[in-house]
């Protein structure tokens, strides 16, 4: 089994300043990370995903994030932050391993952009 | 192209009655998930479908969810005797295949009076 801790439930930003969202799991199996964004009133979309190979990974909108397997983590960061970033953004795993690839998510990191 | 699409998108019950909530996935997407989303939490994993089968049932929370994907499309949310603590946002997610990117749909909000 896994489960997803994101440290943080709102970070409040200023617009063009950078923000970084933390995401720690725990996991006996090796796993796949994703990063989900979910727009007020809209579906989860897939920002990023790391299946393996280069631990760093660029997503859409310009965000990012790094595997760090020696600390659990998979942090997203993003260098300058737009008003339109407002959003929930949601950090899931699932087994490599498992046919199926049911993901688990973490609780969710409300970012709140400021002008 | 045409996305995940769930209806209704809002359900309004009372304790006690039974609802079908409905998933049409991405045309050619043979796995189809459903999630459930409580308020102010991550989505929780409920039953993922490769095809019309059920490959993995293990989030379904009781006997009273049940779920069918009869020809390998559509797939139906079923949950009889509803209780207020069902109330939640329901997300069904399709991808090519089990390995493949997960696209959500919108959501339906369910509201257990």
């Amino acid at each position: 089994a896994q489960s997803v801790t994101q440290l943080d439930s709102q970070v409040p930003v200023f617009e063009e300043a950078p923000v970084e969202l933390r995401c720690n799991y725990s996991s006996s199996v090796s796993v796949y990370l994703f990063w989900y964004v979910q727009y007020p009133n809209q579906g989860l979309q897939l920002l990023l995903k790391y299946l393996s190979g280069s631990t760093l990974v660029k997503g859409i909108n310009g965000f990012e994030a790094e595997f760090n397997k020696s600390q659990t983590s998979f942090h997203l960061r993003k260098p300058s932050v737009h008003i339109s970033d407002t959003a929930e953004y949601f950090c899931a795993v699932s087994d490599a391993k498992a046919a199926g690839n049911k993901l688990t998510f973490g609780g969710g990191t409300r970012v709140l952009v400021k002008p | 192209g045409a996305g995940v699409s769930q209806t209704p998108s809002n359900k309004v019950t009372e304790k006690g009655k039974y609802v079908e909530l409905r998933c049409d996935p991405i045309s050619g997407h043979t796995a189809l998930y459903w999630y459930r989303q409580s308020l102010g939490q991550g989505p929780e994993f409920l039953i993922y479908f490769q095809g019309t089968g059920a490959a993995d049932d293990s989030g379904l929370p009781n006997d009273r969810f049940f779920a069918v994907r009869p020809e390998g499309s559509v797939s139906t949310l079923k949950i009889q005797r509803t209780e207020r603590g069902d109330s939640a946002v329901y997300l069904c997610a399709s991808s090519l295949n089990h390995e493949e990117t997960q696209y959500f749909g919108p959501g339906t909000r369910l509201l257990v009076l």
